[in-house]
C-alpha cells in the first residue's frame, strides 16, 4: 500500500496569501523527496525536491520543509497565485521507485 | 533539453478490445521508464518500469504488459480492456533511481 499520505485532501486559500501543504510519511529510511504540481488533464510536474541530509530547501515563492523526527513534509508556497490552482502531491523514494500520495487540491480565489 | 512524449491523448475502447499506449523520449540516452496509471481524484500508482531495453518490472499483477523494444520506447498494452482499465496513463522517465521524474502529457483512456 501507499506510504506516503496528505494530511487534506483539499485547501482554499486566497490570493496573495501564503499556503501550506502538509504530507506524512512511514518509510523512515527514504531518504528522497519530490513535490508534484498537477494541473486538469496534466502530467505531474516536478515542483522541488528535498533529500534526507536537509531539513529546508527553497525554489521560486516554493519552500519545502523535512522533519525527519515525525516524517512529516510541507509545501510552503508564498503569495499564493490563481495559477497555483492544482493538486498536488507528495512523492518519496521506496526502493527503486516514486511511491505517491493521493494530492491535495489547492484552490485560489480572487 | 529532453522531452517525453505520449499518445494517443485521448482513447475510448470497448470493453475486451486490445490496447497501446506508446511513450517516447527524447533528448537523453539510457533513461529508466515508467508507466503509472491515475485513477479519477486519486494518487499514481506504478504500473511498471524499466531499467533498459528488454527489461521490464511489474509492480502490479493485471492484464496490462509493458515492453521496450527501443531505449527511448516504452509501450503499455493489453489483449483484453476491462472497464476497471479506465483511467489517465501517465509515462515517466528519470536518469537515476535517485532523481526526479519527468512526466509526459497522459493518455486518458475510457474503456466502455
Amino acid at each position: 500500500g501507499e506510504s506516503v499520505g496528505l494530511h487534506l485532501p483539499t485547501l482554499s486559500v486566497q490570493e496573495g496569501d501564503n499556503s501550506i501543504i502538509n504530507c506524512a510519511y512511514s518509510n523512515s529510511a527514504s531518504d528522497y523527496f519530490i513535490w508534484y504540481k498537477q494541473e486538469s488533464g496534466k502530467g505531474p510536474q516536478f515542483i522541488i525536491d528535498i533529500r534526507s541530509n536537509m531539513d529546508k530547501r527553497q525554489g521560486q515563492r516554493v519552500t519545502v520543509l523535512l522533519n525527519k523526527t515525525v516524517k512529516h513534509l510541507s509545501l510552503q508556497i508564498a503569495a499564493t497565485q490563481p495559477g497555483d490552482s492544482a493538486v498536488y502531491f507528495c512523492a518519496e523514494i521506496s526502493g527503486t521507485a516514486l511511491i505517491f500520495g493521493k494530492g491535495t487540491t489547492l484552490s485560489v480565489s480572487s | 533539453s529532453q522531452t517525453i512524449h505520449q499518445w494517443p491523448a485521448t482513447l475510448v475502447q470497448p470493453v475486451g478490445s486490445p490496447l497501446s499506449l506508446e511513450c517516447t523520449v527524447e533528448g537523453t540516452s539510457n533513461p529508466n521508464l515508467y508507466w503509472y496509471r491515475q485513477a479519477a481524484g486519486r494518487g499514481l500508482q506504478l504500473l511498471f518500469y524499466s531499467v533498459g531495453i528488454g527489461q521490464i518490472s511489474s509492480e502490479v499483477p493485471q492484464n496490462l504488459s509493458a515492453s521496450r523494444p527501443q531505449d527511448r520506447q516504452f509501450i503499455l498494452s493489453s489483449k483484453k480492456l476491462l472497464l476497471s482499465d479506465s483511467g489517465f496513463y501517465l509515462c515517466a522517465w528519470s536518469d537515476s533511481y535517485y532523481n526526479e521524474q519527468f512526466f509526459g502529457p497522459g493518455t486518458r483512456l475510457t474503456v466502455l
